[in-house]
């Protein structure tokens, strides 16, 4: 199956500077990378997403990247906002086979952003 | 419209004891999923059902099993509960996760607690 691996697991920013979260992944057929936020004692909520056919998305300040020849993607936030902080999770989306469709989560970056 | 609901919220049992998770969701998806949370862990799949009358393991289904009732009900079972399965629970449905690329919807959680 998919394996996911995400860096760092904290990162800890001052307000206003930009943070990066980056995944690697194993399987060359996944084909959706989604990215959620988990603030503390609430549910994980998407917040950006990215198909292998695109190398690129932006909304507003967060944007993803995507290599596929490397297999790795990456979270970008610039100018962060206390209201950042909060636990990232990347996944890769199997492409194919028996588990077509499920998703594969990396083991999180605790991001802190300083007022 | 509620989304995806779970119950309940928090529950203590005792080794040995059993209890069941309740999940459902109003959105009418073919897909519903159970994963355990762990500190450090990542979100890890215990059961899916890819749509009404199928279920699968995951990467760790030891020690539970599920039952997808109807299209909006997917159920957790913990038939011997052990403090290895001290976790949070989430509940997660999406349309189809097959070949699209839909959002994962997840529930409030419910954190469990096995002394």
């Amino acid at each position: 199956g998919e394996n996911v691996e995400q860096h760092p697991s904290t990162l800890s920013v001052q307000e206003g500077d930009s943070a990066v979260i980056k995944c690697t992944y194993s399987d060359s057929a996944s084909n959706y990378f989604p990215w959620y936020k988990q603030e503390l004692g609430k549910r994980p909520q998407l917040i950006i997403d990215i198909r292998s056919n695109v190398g690129e998305k932006k909304d507003q300040r967060i944007a993803v990247t995507l290599n596929k020849t490397a297999k790795h993607f990456s979270l970008h936030i610039t100018e962060t906002q206390p209201e950042d902080s909060a636990v990232y999770f990347c996944a890769a989306k199997e492409g194919r086979g028996s588990t077509l469709g499920r998703l594969y989560f990396g083991r999180g970056t605790q991001l802190t952003v300083w007022p | 419209n509620a989304g995806v609901t779970q119950t309940p919220k928090f529950q203590v049992l005792k080794t040995g004891q059993s209890m069941t998770l309740q999940c459902a969701q109003d959105m009418n998806h073919n897909s519903m999923y159970w994963y355990r949370q762990d500190p450090g862990m990542g979100l890890r799949l215990i059961y899916y059902s890819a749509s009404e009358g199928t279920t699968d393991k995951g990467e760790v289904p030891n020690g539970y099993n599920v039952s997808r009732l109807n299209k909006r009900e997917f159920s957790l079972r913990l038939e011997s509960a052990a403090p290895s399965q001290t976790s949070v629970y989430f509940c997660a449905s999406n349309p189809s996760g097959g070949l699209t690329y839909n959002e994962q919807f997840f529930g409030p959680g419910t954190r469990l607690t096995v002394l």
